[in-house]
């Protein structure tokens, strides 16, 4: 069964850093990889996709990075703001009509 | 681009009670959705799989009895929460993709958040 795993459970930055969120999975067998954000009591902002062939996919000042052979992949944010303080959530997709599988995410906090 | 509307957005109730999650695509049709549940600080684990015009599967540990889900059409899926209690209050999301398009990406819903008193 694929497990997703995110690391780490909990970050608090200064506002103005630079941060890495780590996700890992245990099946390499992926289709594409999703990385979200979840503010407190709302839904998901679909962040970036990457697909099982791309090393990697930019959005402003949002980098993730993809290594199927290992099974991570990690979520860069540059310069970092209070507004980017959100639970960042890692998920999975494996091929066909099937759901994703997502990690318990990263909670993190800037602060100004 | 595609839309997935869910309602209600937030419900309290009493314990022993009904209560029922819409979800609609509304740009498209989706013969399969799926239904999750986030308790605070976990991740969203996956409950079941809504098929059109047939019965759900349900993951291991969640009661296929007490989560009634009802794909009646290809736009909509419910799910029914009976005798609600306590232990059931989390967050509900659920999303779908447009059918025939297996490998495109997800669209969920807001999510309902249920209380129960």
């Amino acid at each position: 069964k694929q497990e997703v795993t995110q690391i780490p459970a909990a970050l608090s930055v200064p506002e103005g850093e630079n941060l890495v969120l780590n996700c890992s999975f245990t099946d390499s067998a992926i289709y594409n990889l999703q990385w979200f954000r979840q503010d407190p009591g709302k839904g998901l902002t679909s962040l970036l996709l990457i697909q099982s062939s791309q090393r990697e996919q930019t959005s402003g000042r949002l980098n993730a990075s993809l290594d199927k052979s290992s099974g991570r992949s990690t979520l860069y944010i540059a310069a970092s703001q209070p507004g980017d303080s959100a639970t960042y959530l890692c998920a999975v997709f494996y091929s066909g009509n099937t759901p994703l599988v997502f990690g318990k995410g990263t909670r993190l906090s800037v602060i100004a | 681009g595609a839309v997935v509307s869910q309602h209600p957005s937030w419900v309290i109730c009493k314990s022993g009670t009904s209560v029922k999650i819409e979800c609609r695509s509304l740009d498209f049709q989706a013969t399969t959705m799926f239904w999750y549940r986030q308790f605070p600080k976990q991740s969203l684990m996956l409950m079941a799989t809504s098929n059109e015009g047939s019965k759900a599967t349900y993951e291991q540990g969640v009661e296929k009895d007490k989560f009634l889900i009802n794909h009646a059409s290809l736009t909509l899926s419910t799910l029914t929460v009976t005798s609600a209690h306590p232990e059931d209050s989390s967050f509900y999301i659920c999303s779908a993709r447009p059918t025939g398009t297996s490998n495109s990406p997800l669209h969920f819903g807001n999510g309902t958040r249920l209380t129960v008193t």
